[in-house]
């Protein structure tokens, strides 16, 4: 079975543009969040999205949105980007939106973006 | 989601147990502990999760103390593949009255030297 998959996995953007990253979550799965990840940080929660609507949202800027289609992937979208934005950004995928039994997380590769 | 402290090192010989200690003094009745582990450059790893009692899989031991302020994570048998980043994380059971939980709060996590 595939896992998380995310894309693209590295990516260089200028101060001021715009980014979309791109997560699958495992099939079956309907649940997908968003993590950022700085260097030598733990990942930080953004969003959580379950059944395409946003369920939960960290301490981030409304420069971060994110949203969930039909077929549970999600994008992340990141605008006005600052050189602070650079970071692994982490996708994670469970069953459902709880906790409990059948709500481990299960985390993708991650996307390295490096904002210059 | 309530505040854990974990060592910020520790070393274990290759093929010995390793037993990453946890506090959570301030844990709620209705919160779980989840371990992930994060080796270098890659997503988090689901490793167990448990509420009160004792949990084993194929991964990993945890043990849970009868008062649920701390908790063991044992690897029985480590392996150099083991090195890693251990995230001891905290959160509470249940969903969001719409569905959905918080994310899970990373704190700086415990890196666990293999020694050959």
């Amino acid at each position: 079975d595939a896992g998380v998959t995310q894309s693209p996995t590295h990516l260089i953007k200028t101060r001021g543009q715009h980014v979309t990253l791109r997560c699958s979550p495992i099939s079956g799965h309907k649940s997908v969040s968003w993590y950022q990840q700085v260097l030598g940080q733990g990942p930080q929660f953004i969003f959580q999205y379950y059944e395409k609507e946003e369920r939960g949202r960290g301490n981030f800027p409304d420069r971060f949105s994110a949203r969930q289609f039909p077929n549970y992937s999600s994008e992340l979208n990141v605008n006005a980007l600052l050189l602070g934005d650079s970071a692994l950004y982490l996708c994670a995928s469970s069953l459902t939106g709880g906790t409990g039994g059948g709500t481990e997380a299960f985390f993708g590769q991650g996307t390295r973006l490096t904002v210059v | 989601d309530a505040k854990t402290t974990q060592p910020p090192s520790m070393d274990c010989a290759e093929g010995r147990a390793a037993n990453l200690p946890c506090n959570h003094s301030t844990i709620s009745g209705n919160e779980y502990v989840y371990w992930y582990r994060q080796i270098h450059s890659q997503g988090p790893q689901y490793i167990i999760h448990g509420l009160k009692n004792n949990e084993t899989n194929e991964m990993a031991s945890l043990i849970i103390t009868e008062d649920r302020k701390s908790s063991t994570l044992i690897l029985p048998h480590a392996t150099l593949r083991d090195t890693a980043v251990y995230y001891c994380i905290v959160r509470v059971a249940g969903m969001l009255s719409g569905g959905g939980a918080d994310g899970l709060t990373f704190g700086k996590g415990t890196h666990l030297i293999i020694q050959p």
